[in-house]
């Protein structure tokens, strides 16, 4: 079975492009949440996603967006990209929203900003 | 004051001695803790959750709860030089109406061998 499938693996943009980051869940979770990690940091709760709707979302401006389509895969965009956007963006996905047994990771997306 | 609070370290330890790991968290309504392994440049591996009060073992890993000091640990036994990797503590917990995963910041533990 395939794991957490995130796309693409690095990425370089420069400051004030836009980035769409993409992610598969494992095949029957049905939700998928989104961090954000720093270098040296812990991963930062950016969204919850769960049944295509959105659960929570963390203290990130509203140039982060997202969304999760019926196959329940989801989508993380960042609108007018800074320097401080690059991290690794990590992908969770469980059965439910509530993480309970716990979050299966994607091997990321690494995003340089320059 | 941090949700989820973990000395970054490094921890070092001497192949086969016990690394004691350590977590604080400050919301009392947790209701889920787990411990993650990162090894540098990779995403986050789940080993161990723990829901009640106690200890739970799993081969060398044991994790241990005190919800009342709103405490979790992670001991490693027999540490090896592959157990070197970054171990965040993270805790599940009610957020206005949904339930949020909330991680530390990770303690390095390094494996001298």
């Amino acid at each position: 079975d395939a794991g957490v499938t995130q796309s693409p693996t690095h990425l370089i943009k420069t400051r004030g492009q836009h980035v769409t980051l993409r992610c598969s869940p494992i095949s029957g979770h049905k939700s998928v949440s989104w961090y954000q990690q720093v270098l040296g940091q812990g991963p930062q709760f950016i969204f919850q996603y769960y049944e295509k709707e959105e659960r929570g979302r963390g203290n990130f401006p509203d140039r982060f967006s997202a969304r999760q389509f019926p196959n329940y895969s989801s989508e993380l965009n960042v609108n007018a990209l800074l320097l401080g956007d690059s991290a690794l963006y990590l992908c969770a996905s469980s059965l439910q929203g509530s993480g309970w047994g716990g979050y299966t990771f994607g091997s990321g997306t690494r995003l340089t900003v320059v | 004051q941090k949700e989820v609070e973990q000395n970054s370290g490094p921890l070092s330890v001497p192949e086969g001695a016990i690394a004691s790991l350590n977590c604080t968290y400050s919301d009392r309504g947790s209701q889920s803790f787990f411990w993650y392994r990162q090894y540098s440049g990779k995403s986050p591996e789940l080993i161990m959750s723990i829901y009640s009060n106690g200890d739970k073992e799993d081969g060398r890993f044991t994790a241990q709860l005190n919800k009342a000091s709103q405490y979790v640990s992670l001991l490693i036994r027999d540490s090896q030089p592959s157990d070197s990797a970054t171990y965040l503590c993270a805790v599940n917990g009610d957020s206005g109406g949904y339930q949020k995963v909330t991680f530390g910041t990770g303690t390095k533990l390094q494996v001298i061998p």
